[in-house]
């Protein structure tokens, strides 16, 4: 079964302090890992999609690179509209579903 | 492009009672996926419907159902609702051979 965990479960960063979060994964045949974005009652925001080891994908702050058994979002100098839970999910050969990880929520202080 | 909708926003319910979920593909997507998040989880994937048919389902009891409509458009049905059933139901559409979803701002169902 495809499983996925993210740490830190939470992470306060001041504004300006880059840092990173990561997502381990488990998964038969990997076919993509996607990173989320979600504010507080809303829907997931599509970040990006990774399919091989060493793709790496940048958007403004945000940087996500994969290896064979986890992935890292990459958050430089942070600003507090950065805030949000982050969300790591995966999809197998075998499957269309998409396995979510429980998040880690970001916090930037001013 | 019109992205993803879905309705109603909130919904509360008491035990026991049926509930019906809907919701509106982004246009040109044919995929639609529905998931359930538990406060402070990850979503849950439920099933997901292809050309109206339903092709895979996750963990969950039969009294959870879906339709899909020739426009993509889809319902999520849940009887005898359960204090447990209470969550915020994600709809995701997108390509089937395109692995990105692409999430409407969900359901927030309470059961009482």
């Amino acid at each position: 079964e495809d499983q996925v965990t993210q740490s830190p479960e939470a992470l306060r960063l001041q504004e300006g302090e880059s840092s990173s979060l990561n997502c381990s994964y488990t998964v038969s045949g990997l076919r993509g890992l996607f990173w989320y974005r979600q504010d507080p009652g809303k829907g997931p925001e599509f970040l990006f999609t990774l399919y091989s080891a060493g793709e790496e994908k940048e958007k403004e702050r945000l940087k996500a690179t994969l290896t064979k058994k986890e992935s890292f979002l990459h958050i430089t100098a942070p600003k507090p509209e950065d805030s949000a839970t982050y969300l790591c999910a995966v999809q197998s050969v075998n499957a269309g579903k998409s396995t979510f990880g429980d998040g880690t929520t970001l916090t930037v202080k001013p | 492009e019109t992205g993803v909708t879905q309705s109603p926003t909130h919904l509360i319910k008491t035990r026991g009672q049926q509930v019906t979920l809907r919701c509106s593909s982004q246009s040109g997507h044919n995929t639609v996926s529905w998931y359930q998040q538990a406060l402070g989880q990850g979503p849950q994937f439920i099933f997901q419907y292809y050309r109206e048919e339903e092709n895979g389902r996750g963990n969950f009891p039969p009294r959870f159902s879906g339709l899909q409509f020739p426009n993509y458009s889809s319902e999520l049905n849940v009887n005898a609702l359960e204090l447990d059933d209470s969550a915020l139901y994600l709809c995701a559409s997108s390509f089937p051979e395109n692995y990105e979803q692409y999430f409407g701002p969900g359901t927030r169902l309470t059961v009482t």
